[in-house]
């Protein structure tokens, strides 16, 4: 079944410390995107990348990292910079970077930082 | 500043009702909207689209309808059903932005049985 694969569904850390969560994608799709969702908000885009090896800056890249170094992968790096990275984390991608083609979603990661 | 809005964050209907779930946009530019669907702990997944060139765009249980002068869609679920009870997100691409999407807060709708 192709599909988008987010690990681990939860992660806990402490605050200083950088956390990489993984998003993987059997979709063959070229865009890959990452979000975040806080409690009674909305989605709110942090890094996306259109093509393998180039990744753009959303409203929210302020304290985090992204890497496109093959097609399948989109690991998001936060850091310890994220002034509030307690939140949960959806990863998804589409077939292109139209805006048209509907997004395919993981299903999450939950980061709580203490 | 949002330019996607679900002013109502949530909604509450009886099975077997039409449940009216509301979007209003400010920016003009928009030409197409999407509504996704998420249940807790899960990603969203797509619901159903609308280009600008339409008022309105039907499947199955869903309809969307566009209104471009007001700015406002909204999506109708008849009959609502129980395993409807979601958070309910519109979104827009953003043209001028690597067309990436913007999305609403989101409405939370309960179907009782």
């Amino acid at each position: 079944d192709g599909g988008i694969t987010q690990s681990p569904k939860y992660l806990f850390r402490k605050e200083g410390q950088n956390v990489t969560l993984s998003c993987e994608q059997n979709l063959n799709h070229d865009a890959m995107y990452w979000y975040r969702q806080d409690p009674g908000q909305g989605l709110r885009l942090i890094y996306y990348s259109q093509i393998v090896n180039d990744f753009q800056k959303g409203d929210i890249a302020e304290g985090y990292s992204v890497s496109r170094e093959k097609k399948e992968s989109f690991p998001l790096t936060v850091t310890s910079a994220q002034k509030n990275p307690t939140a949960f984390y959806l990863c998804a991608s589409s077939i292109d970077g139209t805006g048209d083609s509907p997004l395919h979603f993981g299903n999450g990661t939950r980061l709580t930082v203490t | 500043d949002q330019q996607v809005k679900q002013n109502s964050p949530s909604l509450s209907v009886q099975e077997g009702r039409i449940s009216i779930l509301n979007c209003d946009y400010t920016n003009s530019m928009f030409d197409y909207f999407l509504w996704y669907k998420k249940y807790p702990a899960e990603g969203p997944t797509f619901l159903i689209s609308i280009s600008s060139i339409k008022d309105k765009n039907e499947d199955g249980r869903f309809t969307v309808f566009l209104n471009k002068s007001a700015k406002h869609l909204s999506l109708h679920i008849v009959p609502s059903q129980p395993g409807d009870s979601a958070v309910y997100f519109c979104a827009a691409p953003e043209r001028g932005a690597g067309n990436m999407l913007t999305f609403g807060g989101g409405t939370r709708l309960m179907v009782k049985p």
